[in-house]
């Protein structure tokens, strides 16, 4: 089946901690993205790419960092600068910029 | 600069009757809209979405929403609302002109549906 997958579900963060979230598509989209959930504030894009080995900064991407080195890969850094991590993290892909985006089912990360 | 404002961040229902989730945005253009549903720690679901045909838009699970430019609304209805429809609802848009894709969010709608 076709879709997009992330991993892990849950992850747990350290204080000045690196960790990498996995974003996965076998849908054959271009277009991969980044998003932020936090309760009440609906959510936000952090990173978007439309092409291998090319991304742009979204609306907060203070603090992450990401890498597209395979259309099917887009995984996403959350730096020790990133003060405040706690939140739902969604990936979604898009045939190209501007079409419906398909999400995957998130990943929950946490601070010890 | 575009924005997406949901009204109500909770709307309650009783099983059966009529869902109303409102959503006005602000665009220079006509822009694409969508509308997602999100149940408890997963991702979000396309219910339906708007591009440029008709206004009145279908999608799945018995939702439909009808896109108003004069009212720069894309409210999301259903004629009977089932349990099944307790979740989180998001109205989104993105620019017609842009090839980024970039997503605009509103805030989002919790529809509680009591039985």
């Amino acid at each position: 089946d076709g879709g997009i997958t992330q991993s892990p579900k849950y992850l747990f963060r350290k204080e000045g901690q690196n960790v990498t979230l996995s974003c996965e598509q076998n849908l054959n989209h271009d277009a991969m993205y980044w998003y932020r959930q936090d309760p009440g504030q609906g959510l936000r894009l952090i990173y978007y790419s439309q092409i291998v080995n090319d991304f742009q900064k979204g609306d907060i991407a203070e603090g992450y960092s990401v890498s597209r080195e395979k259309k099917e890969s887009f995984p996403l850094t959350v730096t020790s600068a990133q003060k405040n991590p706690t939140a739902f993290y969604l990936c979604a892909s898009s045939i190209m910029g501007g079409e419906t985006q398909y999400f995957g089912p998130g990943t929950r990360l946490l601070v010890l | 600069a575009q924005s997406v404002t949901q009204l109500g961040s909770h709307v309650s229902v009783s099983e059966g009757a009529l869902v109303l989730l409102r959503c006005n945005y602000s665009s220079s253009v006509p822009p694409y809209l969508f509308w997602y549903v999100q149940y408890p720690n997963q991702g979000l679901q396309l219910l339906l979405k708007y591009t440029s045909a008709a206004t009145l838009v279908k999608g799945i699970n018995g939702f439909e929403a009808e896109f108003k430019k004069s009212e720069t609304s894309f409210h999301l209805t259903k004629p009977s609302a089932h349990m099944s429809d307790a979740a989180e609802y998001f109205c989104a848009v993105s620019e017609r002109s842009s090839n980024t894709g970039k997503l605009i969010f509103g805030q989002g709608t919790t529809l509680q549906v009591k039985p």
